[in-house]
């Protein structure tokens, strides 16, 4: 059975740094691109970025570029979402998907969601 | 970006029957591979997104009969033949051609 399973929510206050996490499982994590995808309350969905597992190189919207760094350890099967300066406006659930067929532009798979609450 | 115009936002329909949701892209979505990058997700109340047409028409594993797509160029429609109560939720179609990919702004299915 395929699973994405994300870390837990998340209370930080604004410049703190965060990193989460999407671990996969039952199947091959390098053959499978990962993306990461914004919620903001009440919103819509948002695509932030996404990562080849197997090189660890990341594409950027360029909403994103420079706010966040996407990363993944392939001997852990893990992608990561990092902030190193939060912001209030980045509160929001944030999912991570598997891209279909590997490579393919599409999302086969979804975690659970990690919710970020940042506030002062 | 490519902008998805998804019509209407909301939409209120009586168990057991039709619903259609309309997709519109800002560019043509057909790419010179011949496929069209146009796909389909429904968000359940408190749930992730879950995948439901990708390629325009292909229903992912799992996904009832009862749900259809169809369209070509810029132009796309998700149908449900016969709605049930499952189905509420927030749907969104979703560009893969450009990046970065972009979704509608989603449709409010919701129960009569």
């Amino acid at each position: 059975e395929v699973l994405l399973v994300q870390s837990g929510a998340e209370v930080k206050k604004p410049g703190e740094s965060l990193r989460i996490s999407c671990k996969g499982s039952g199947y091959s994590f390098t053959n499978y691109w990962i993306s990461w995808v914004r919620q903001m309350p009440g919103k819509g969905l948002e695509w932030m970025g996404r990562i080849d597992p197997s090189d660890s190189y990341p594409n950027y919207s360029p909403s994103f570029q420079g706010h966040v760094t996407i990363s993944a350890d392939k001997s852990i099967s893990t992608a990561f979402l990092q902030w190193n300066n939060l912001k209030a406006s980045d509160t929001a659930i944030y999912y991570c998907a598997r891209h279909g067929r590997g490579y393919d532009p599409f999302f086969d798979y979804w975690g659970q969601g990690t919710l970020v609450t940042v506030s002062s | 970006d490519i902008v998805m115009t998804q019509t209407p936002l909301s939409l209120s329909v009586t168990p057991g029957q039709p619903a259609s949701i309309s997709c519109k892209s800002s560019q043509s979505l057909l790419h010179s591979d011949g496929k069209t990058y146009l796909y389909w997700y429904l968000q359940k109340p408190g749930q992730s997104p879950q995948l439901l047409i990708y390629e325009v028409s292909s229903r992912f594993s799992g996904v009832p009969h009862r749900f259809s797509g169809s369209g070509s160029g810029t132009d796309f429609t998700l149908k449900i033949s016969r709605v049930e109560a499952g189905d509420v939720g927030v749907y969104y179609c979703m560009q893969g051609i450009h990046l970065p990919y972009t979704f509608g702004q989603g449709t409010n299915l919701e129960i009569k």
